[in-house]
């Protein structure tokens, strides 16, 4: 069965940058669009942007683009996401998710990531 | 791009009672692209119904989804305690510029 499986919890300084991985466990990992998605503390859900990795070329949300890497590291089935200038606005769970080209959607656990001084 | 507009933000209704849900698109979206979620607090989305009208594996048959479209819609038939929750609807057709969630709709105990 495959899983979406995020890395722990961050705490950043205003200014800083997060990187925040997910691995793909029990699946083909390559062919498939990886997004990954914002839920800032009681907010809703905002689409960031997403790679498929085995083409390498992400498309990133116009909100964050400039600010936003995504990448991919096929050998280790790992998708990255990577968000700079980080300021307490962007306290926030970060998901991983894919729909693996089906209709349902799995998402990863989530990771927090605190931005404070 | 493709905006989802949740109504109503909020619903009040009491445990045995009806929930209906909407979720509008600004334009025709796939029917097997678009899913819903309940969301508690601190967990990750819940996948209730996708494709449209399809419940997810454990989900109980008092949740139901239909519509196409733009105009889709998930009904709660008698609300148990449990599922006072936010529930979000979403479109994730990837050959499209990318994935858009309505605002959510919360449905609180009255």
């Amino acid at each position: 069965q495959v899983q979406l499986v995020q890395s722990g919890a961050e705490v950043k300084k205003p200014g800083s940058s997060v990187k925040v991985s997910c691995r793909t466990s029990g699946g083909t990992f390559s062919s498939y669009v990886i997004n990954w998605v914002r839920q800032a503390p009681g907010q809703g859900l905002e689409w960031m942007g997403g790679i498929t990795p085995i083409f390498g070329s992400p498309k990133y949300a116009d909100k964050f683009q400039g600010r936003v890497t995504i990448s991919a590291d096929i050998s280790t089935s790992t998708v990255y996401m990577e968000l700079n200038s980080l300021t307490s606005e962007d306290t926030a769970v970060f998901y991983c998710a894919s729909n693996f080209d089906g209709l349902e959607v799995l998402w990863g656990q989530g990771t927090l990531v605190t931005v404070s001084a | 791009e493709i905006v989802l507009t949740q109504s109503p933000g909020t619903l009040s209704l009491s445990p045995g009672e009806r929930a209906t849900l909407y979720c509008r698109a600004s334009q025709s979206v796939s029917s097997s692209y678009l899913v819903w979620y309940q969301q508690k607090p601190g967990q990750a989305p819940r996948l209730l119904i996708y494709g449209a009208s399809l419940r997810a594996t454990g989900v109980p048959d008092r949740f139901s989804g239909s519509g196409s479209g733009t105009d889709f819609t998930l009904t709660i038939s008698r609300l148990e305690p449990d599922d006072f929750a936010v529930y979000y609807c979403h479109q994730h057709d990837t050959s499209l510029r990318g994935w858009t969630f309505g605002q959510g709709t919360k449905v609180e105990a009255k």
